[in-house]
């Protein structure tokens, strides 16, 4: 089945240790954004891409980078993890902008 | 800008109640609307949705309707079960160009909980 994976599902870092969480699509889809949630709270868009084109929201901090090798894969870096980071991160994809977006499983971040 | 207000919740049923959770928007133009669910620790599944007024999303037993008149997109199901305990989000997308193109506006999200 055509889907969006993330991995891992579950991801452990030391506070100031940089960590890299990534995502794949077998959808073909030409946008892929990367949300962060924490609790039960609506997810809060960081970023996304269409095609290789990056499109950085304006109150994402600096700390949060991303990579688009390819069009399959998507990458979150996150640089110097604080506390606050801990969260789930959710990965997701759309065929393009105007259209429906798909999501991972996510990826739960602990911040130590 | 745009927004979408859900219901306040949580939201605790017993098996076979009805359900409805309302969703309101606020946005220019015609957007796509959306309902997601999110089981515990799980990424959002899209449950339905509703690209133009008057259309009706249906899926598993929920159903949506479009009201451009009521600006809103009001989630039911006739016949809850447990397995249907999860977390539902109303979102909108706007479908034309500027700032917000291609980004998803949530709502705040509804905790239903559905006891046997």
């Amino acid at each position: 089945d055509a889907m969006v994976i993330q991995n891992p599902r579950y991801q452990v870092t030391q506070f100031g240790k940089p960590v890299t969480l990534s995502c794949s699509q077998t959808l073909n889809h030409n946008v892929m954004y990367w949300y962060q949630q924490k609790s039960s709270q609506a997810p809060k868009l960081l970023f996304h891409y269409y095609d290789k084109d990056f499109n950085n929201e304006a109150d994402t901090p600096d700390n949060f980078q991303s990579r688009r090798p390819n069009t399959s894969f998507c990458f979150l870096d996150i640089r110097s993890p604080g506390l606050g980071d801990a969260a789930m991160y959710l990965c997701a994809t759309s065929r393009e902008k105007a259209y429906e977006q798909y999501f991972g499983p996510g990826t739960r971040l602990t911040v130590t | 800008g745009d927004s979408v207000t859900q219901m306040e919740g949580p939201v605790t049923l017993s098996e076979e109640a009805f359900l409805t959770i309302n969703c309101t928007y606020t946005a220019t133009g015609y957007p796509s609307l959306f309902w997601y669910v999110q089981y515990p620790g799980e990424g959002l599944q899209l449950l339905l949705k509703a690209t133009k007024a008057d259309d009706k999303g249906s899926n598993k037993g929920f159903e949506a309707t479009y009201r451009k008149e009521t600006t809103s997109f009001h989630l039911e199901k006739g016949s809850v079960q447990v397995s249907d305990s999860a977390v539902y989000f109303c979102a909108l997308l706007p479908n034309a160009g500027g700032t917000s193109y291609g980004k998803l506006t949530f709502g705040q999200g509804t905790i239903l909980t559905v006891h046997p």
